[in-house]
């Protein structure tokens, strides 16, 4: 059964720190490209990082650009997300998901494909508050 | 940016009704599509994919139609565990960017 269980969420003042994870599990997250998506109370889904399989390619939401880091451990199947500097406007519901992406070798050097989100975890909540 | 509108933002159905979602995009985005319900507190799930394929496993009363900057979502025949907001997703990799649109609440009457 393919699974992703996020944890690390909780209660953070403004400008500290917190690192989410995100454990997988039913297949295998190595060949797989991950997101970060949130949900900001009352609002809708907002994609925030996504990490190509092999973690050398990482893309940013521009609300999130140099304050949060995405990571992955392959021999631990778990994502990442390191968040600095936080914000109140931070405050939300933190899901992993998987991407139905794929890419391909050409002459040494990867290309990397994104697709979109095929299966999502549970979220975890952050919430940035003095 | 492409932006992602749907309309409506709410709607309210019986069960056995066909819903219809329109999702558009402010500049040509082909088929790269996506459309998810989502229910509160539970994960989001994939319904369609690449505008008009439903994704395995999902009932077939859900389905997409549409290219372009105009999309269609239909729900036929509506059941009672379809209440929930239902978002459509365009993917870009040029560079990787993904956007949601505003969502849609379904209600059943």
């Amino acid at each position: 059964q393919v699974q992703l269980v996020e944890s690390g969420g909780g209660v953070v003042q403004p400008g500290r720190s917190l690192r989410l994870s995100c454990a997988a599990s039913g297949f295998t997250l190595s060949t797989s490209p991950m997101h970060w998506v949130r949900q900001a109370p009352g609002k809708g889904l907002e994609w925030v990082a996504v990490i190509s399989f092999d973690g050398n390619n990482e893309h940013y939401a521009d609300s999130v650009k140099g304050r949060f880091t995405i990571s992955r451990d392959n021999s631990k199947n778990t994502l990442y997300l390191q968040m600095n500097s936080l914000r109140p406007d931070d405050t939300a519901v933190f899901y992993c998901a998987r991407d139905r992406g794929t890419h391909f070798n050409y002459y040494g050097s990867y290309t990397y494909l994104y697709y979109g989100m095929d299966v999502w975890g549970q979220g975890t909540t952050v919430t940035v508050s003095s | 940016d492409i932006q992602m509108t749907q309309s409506p933002s709410s709607l309210s159905a019986s069960v056995g009704d066909t819903v219809t979602i329109t999702c558009q995009a402010s500049q040509d985005i082909r088929n790269d599509l996506n459309w998810f319900q989502h229910e509160p507190g539970k994960a989001p799930k994939l319904l369609i994919y690449d505008a008009s394929n439903l994704e395995p496993g999902v009932p077939s009363r859900f389905s997409g139609s549409g290219s372009g900057t105009d999309f269609t979502f239909t729900i036929s025949t509506l059941q009672p565990e379809d209440a929930a907001t239902y978002y459509c997703q365009h993917y870009n990799n040029l560079p990787p960017l993904f956007t949601f649109g505003p969502g849609t609440r379904v209600d059943i009457k």
